[in-house]
């Protein structure tokens, strides 16, 4: 069975700084990953995903992650925060035709 | 501790049918938010309720409706019943606030035949 663990239930970093959200999973066999974000009073949405091919995904809103198998991880990240960014970050993975497993969420704070 | 609670966890039905799906959320959450994963497919955002009032629409399907009642428990009422409506249907529930977690249910696996 697969299971992921997201490091850090909040995250607080400065406005312009990187932003690095932990994820690791587990997986007897090679997963689909994803990071979904939820805004305030919204329901959640698609910042980007892996499935095969390049390990370095881009996503929405400059965001982006990568698969490292080896460390079974696919940390997300971005250059530089903007206070938009705020919101709730979930990890999730899943095997082919099996349903999707999230993560506990990470809460990122912006501060100015 | 408790947990967000969906019935059925198994649903069989056949086109054109009708089908009611259950949500109970966290004792003291207020708002619960549904979501539609095909076979296959990521999670869709169907529609959400605060306080027994909608407060987000996403891709759900006219035949479909959904309401909070006053202990804060979802329905999702589903009507003239498609083969494509077969899917897993789970809703998540949180306490309205800045830092308030949101959490799962573990789904209601619909089958329409």
């Amino acid at each position: 069975a697969q299971s992921v663990t997201q490091l850090g239930s909040h995250v607080s970093v400065s406005e312009g700084a990187l932003v690095l959200l932990r994820c690791n999973y587990s997986s007897s066999v090679p997963p689909y990953l994803f990071w979904y974000v939820q805004y305030p009073n919204q329901g959640l949405q698609l910042l980007l995903k892996y499935t095969t091919g390049a390990t370095l995904v881009k996503g929405i809103n400059g965001f982006e992650a990568e698969f490292k198998k080896s460390e079974t991880s696919f940390h997300l990240t971005k250059p530089s925060a903007h206070m938009s960014d705020a919101a709730e970050y979930f990890c999730a993975v899943r095997v082919a035709g099996d349903k999707i497993i999230f993560g506990k969420g990470t809460r990122l704070h912006i501060l100015p | 501790a408790a947990g967000v609670i969906q019935s059925p966890r198994h649903l069989i039905k056949e086109k054109r049918e009708t089908a009611t799906l259950k949500c109970y959320p966290i004792p003291r959450h207020d708002t619960v938010y549904w979501y539609q994963q095909g076979p296959g497919q990521d999670p869709q955002f169907l529609i959400s309720f605060y306080e027994k009032m909608q407060s987000d629409k996403g891709s759900i399907p006219d035949r479909f409706s959904a309401q909070q009642f006053s202990d804060y428990h979802s329905e999702l009422n589903m009507s003239s019943l498609e083969l494509g409506d077969s899917a897993l249907y789970f809703c998540a529930s949180r306490v309205q606030g800045v830092n308030e977690k949101l959490f799962f249910g573990s789904g209601t696996q619909l089958s329409v035949l």
